[in-house]
């Protein structure tokens, strides 16, 4: 099966500019994550999908993120604007059912650098 | 809320010794718990998890890791490390209900050396 895919790859902006990712999750799969990792840490969730519902967003900056997944399959983050400290790998995943049960599947990930 | 503590930032062995990654956790409710694994410019992939069945459990490539309640750990072992095994491994705890959501800890690098 196809994994999950993830663009861009790698991501130069200035601070205060805006940036956006694309996440397709494994076909089927109900559940999606974005997670932040910054380097040197494991990453952090910032938002749970359950088809187009948002199950978790408690640690997203809601001033300057946002998060959608439309029809439950793909979905977009953005960030805007961009700080400094936003420089990190942003990782989505997706899995079949509760992680008790299905594995999360990873996508290789956007490298961020903001300037 | 749970959280994990990975003891070792960097873990260092030779090639054929045994691999012991240190995991504690902490959880208010009955945790799910994982091991992930990631490669150099490789997506996280699983290596076991535990579920409140056996309480030994066998990943793959060799790996296997003990939930010990008591001393609330899940250290990962392995009995021999090979050189492919170097790469970056997080133990991560989920909370049964809710969201269930994956709290990752900060990770362990491990190196093999030849």
């Amino acid at each position: 099966e196809a994994g999950v895919a993830q663009s861009p790859r790698y991501k130069i902006i200035e601070k205060r500019q805006s940036v956006a990712f694309w996440c397709n999750p494994i076909s089927g799969h109900a559940t999606l994550y974005w997670y932040q990792q910054i380097l040197g840490q494991g990453p952090k969730l910032l938002i749970q999908f359950q088809n187009n519902g948002v199950v978790d967003d408690s640690q997203l900056p809601k001033d300057r993120f946002s998060a959608e997944r439309l029809k439950g399959v793909d979905s977009t983050l953005k960030i805007q604007p961009a700080k400094l400290e936003d420089s990190a790998v942003y990782l989505c995943a997706s899995s079949l059912r509760y992680v008790r049960v299905s594995p999360l599947h990873f996508g290789n990930g956007t490298r961020l650098t903001v300037t | 809320a749970q959280s994990v503590t990975q003891l070792d930032s960097h873990v260092s062995v030779s090639e054929g010794t045994p691999v012991l990654l240190r995991c504690n956790y902490s959880s208010s409710y009955s945790p799910s718990l994982f091991w992930y694994v990631q490669h150099p410019n490789k997506g996280l992939q699983l290596l076991l998890k535990y579920t409140s069945a056996a309480t030994l459990v066998k990943g793959i490539n060799g790996f296997e890791a003990e939930f010990k309640k008591s001393e609330t750990s899940f250290h990962l072992t392995k009995p021999s490390a090979h050189m492919s095994d170097a790469a970056e491994y997080f133990c991560v705890v989920s909370e049964a209900g809710g969201s269930e959501k994956l709290v990752f800890g900060k990770g362990t690098k491990l190196t093999v050396n030849p």
